[in-house]
C-alpha cells in the first residue's frame, strides 16, 4: 500500500535556529497538505498545495514559515526563526479527486521540539 | 468557526469489554465525517468516511453511526483488544476540501 513519506521523524531544536520538514505525497496525488497537532488539540491545516499552487495558507504564520512545492510533487515546511511554541506533531497528507469525499492520505508526521 | 468535538477525551477500557465516543459537529453545510485511528510512532489511518444521514459502516469489530440532522456520529468497538489502543480523531468537511478536526479520543485497551 502506497504511503506518504515524511523526514525526519523527529527534531530537536534551539529556539531562533532554522528548522525543515520534508514530505514526499502518495504518487498521483496532487493535493497535498501540511497540519500541525499541538498538545492535546486536534490537527489544525497549515497549508494546502494543488499541484504546485498554494490554495489555502491563511493559518500559515508567513513571518516565520514557509512552504513550496516546486515541482508538485514533495513539499517542504520551513520556519525561521523556530519558537518554543512551535513545538508540535507536523503531518503531511495527500489526498486525490478519485479517493472521493475529500479522503486524505496521512503521512508518520515529524515531533518537532524546540528548547 | 466550525468547531468539531470529541467525548471523551480518554478512555480505559478493559479488555473484551465494548466501549463507544462521540464526534459532534455542525449540521450545517455539512459534506463527510471522517474516522481516523492513530496508533503511537505511525500514521493516523482512515477507519470510515461517512456522507449521508444515518449512515452506518463496519469494519471487523468496529463501526460508526452518522447523524447529520443533529451534529454526531459515534464510534463503536466490540470486544476491545489491546491493537484497538490509539487515538482515535474525527473530521468533517463543510462544504469544501478542508478537514476540521476534533481533539481525539485517546483509548487505552488494560489487559
Amino acid at each position: 500500500e502506497a504511503e506518504v513519506a515524511q523526514s525526519p521523524r523527529y527534531k530537536i531544536t534551539e529556539k531562533s535556529q532554522a528548522v525543515a520538514f520534508w514530505c514526499d505525497p502518495i504518487s498521483g496525488h496532487a493535493t497535498l497538505y501540511w497540519y500541525r497537532q499541538i498538545l492535546g488539540q486536534g490537527p489544525e491545516l497549515l497549508v494546502q498545495f494543488q499541484d504546485e499552487s498554494v490554495v489555502d495558507d491563511s493559518q500559515l504564520p508567513k513571518d516565520r514559515f514557509s512552504a513550496e512545492r516546486l515541482k508538485g510533487v514533495d513539499s517542504t515546511l520551513k520556519i525561521q526563526p523556530a519558537e518554543l511554541g512551535d513545538s508540535a506533531m507536523y503531518l503531511c497528507a495527500s489526498s486525490s479527486p478519485a479517493a472521493g469525499a475529500y479522503e486524505q492520505y496521512f503521512g508518520p508526521g515529524t515531533r518537532l521540539t524546540v528548547t | 468557526i466550525l468547531n468539531v468535538e470529541q467525548s471523551p477525551q480518554s478512555l480505559h477500557v478493559q479488555e473484551g469489554d465494548s466501549t463507544n465516543f462521540t464526534c459532534s459537529f455542525p449540521s450545517s453545510n455539512f459534506y463527510a465525517l471522517h474516522w481516523y485511528r492513530w496508533e503511537t510512532a505511525k500514521s493516523p489511518k482512515a477507519l470510515f468516511v461517512m456522507t449521508l444521514n444515518g449512515d452506518e459502516k463496519k469494519k471487523g469489530r468496529i463501526s460508526a453511526t452518522l447523524n447529520t440532522k443533529e451534529g454526531y456520529s459515534y464510534l463503536y468497538i466490540k470486544g476491545s483488544q489491546p491493537e484497538d489502543s490509539a487515538t482515535y480523531l474525527c473530521a468533517s468537511n463543510f462544504g469544501n476540501e478542508k478537514l476540521t478536526f476534533g481533539t481525539g479520543t485517546r483509548l487505552t485497551i488494560i489487559p
